[in-house]
């Protein structure tokens, strides 16, 4: 299996521009998580689908952040409009059994936005 | 907020000795897993125990959890070089997620 496999790896934006963050889980994984990473603030979950259906979504910073999972081997994490502060970087993860479960990440998109 | 908090917050040994990171967390937990991070890269698996579990081995890797002190700790046998990245505790709370520590950079001399 190919893993968790996420695009692109580095993203470079200008502030007011929109970034959409793509995420494919491993197949037969019913569960998707999108995590940020920053120095300051560590690992956080944002949001988390089971069954393509978002579950919770309190981790989501603001109404500028939202995400998308259309089908079961597709997920969109997209923010609208960025700010330098989006600045991290975004992982996302699957789980065959649950969130409670180990998760598989992907390798991470690196986000900067000037 | 952080459930896991790991300590030391860094930690440098030659190769061959072991490393040994710590993790407290303050609420009832289901299990607790350690992840591995290598610089630039995602987090990768390495052990789950669960909670009614109190040692666990997996190859040079031992994981304990005590309850009743609300901690765990990982102990990496005869370290190597590759050993060398963050190590992060997750706990696994009521609902389904985790919430991971601040990790542990673990520095591997030749």
């Amino acid at each position: 299996d190919a893993g968790v496999i996420q695009s692109p790896r580095h993203e470079v934006t200008e502030m007011g521009q929109e970034v959409t963050l793509r995420c494919k889980p491993i197949s037969g994984h019913d569960y998707l998580f999108w995590y940020r990473q920053t120095m300051m603030r560590g690992l956080e979950l944002l949001i988390y689908f089971n069954n393509n259906v978002p579950i919770d979504d309190s981790g989501m910073p603001e109404d500028r952040f939202s995400a998308k999972m259309p089908n079961a081997s597709f997920s969109t994490l997209k923010i609208q409009p960025s700010e330098p502060r989006d600045s991290a970087v975004y992982f996302c993860a699957s789980s065959i059994a649950g969130g409670h479960e180990t998760q598989y990440f992907g390798p991470g998109t690196r986000l900067l936005v000037l | 907020s952080q459930q896991g908090e790991e300590d030391p917050q860094a930690l440098s040994i030659q190769e061959g000795e072991n490393a040994t990171m710590n993790c407290s967390y303050k609420t009832s937990i289901n299990n607790l897993q350690w992840y591995r991070q290598n610089s630039g890269r995602g987090l990768v698996h390495l052990i789950l125990i669960r909670s009614n579990e109190r040692e666990k081995h997996s190859g040079r890797l031992r994981v304990t959890l005590d309850t009743s002190k609300k901690s765990s700790s990982l102990l990496i046998t005869a370290s190597r070089a590759a050993d060398t990245a963050s190590y992060f505790c997750a706990t696994a709370q009521g609902a389904q997620k985790l919430v991971f520590g601040q990790g542990t950079r673990l520095t591997i001399n030749p």
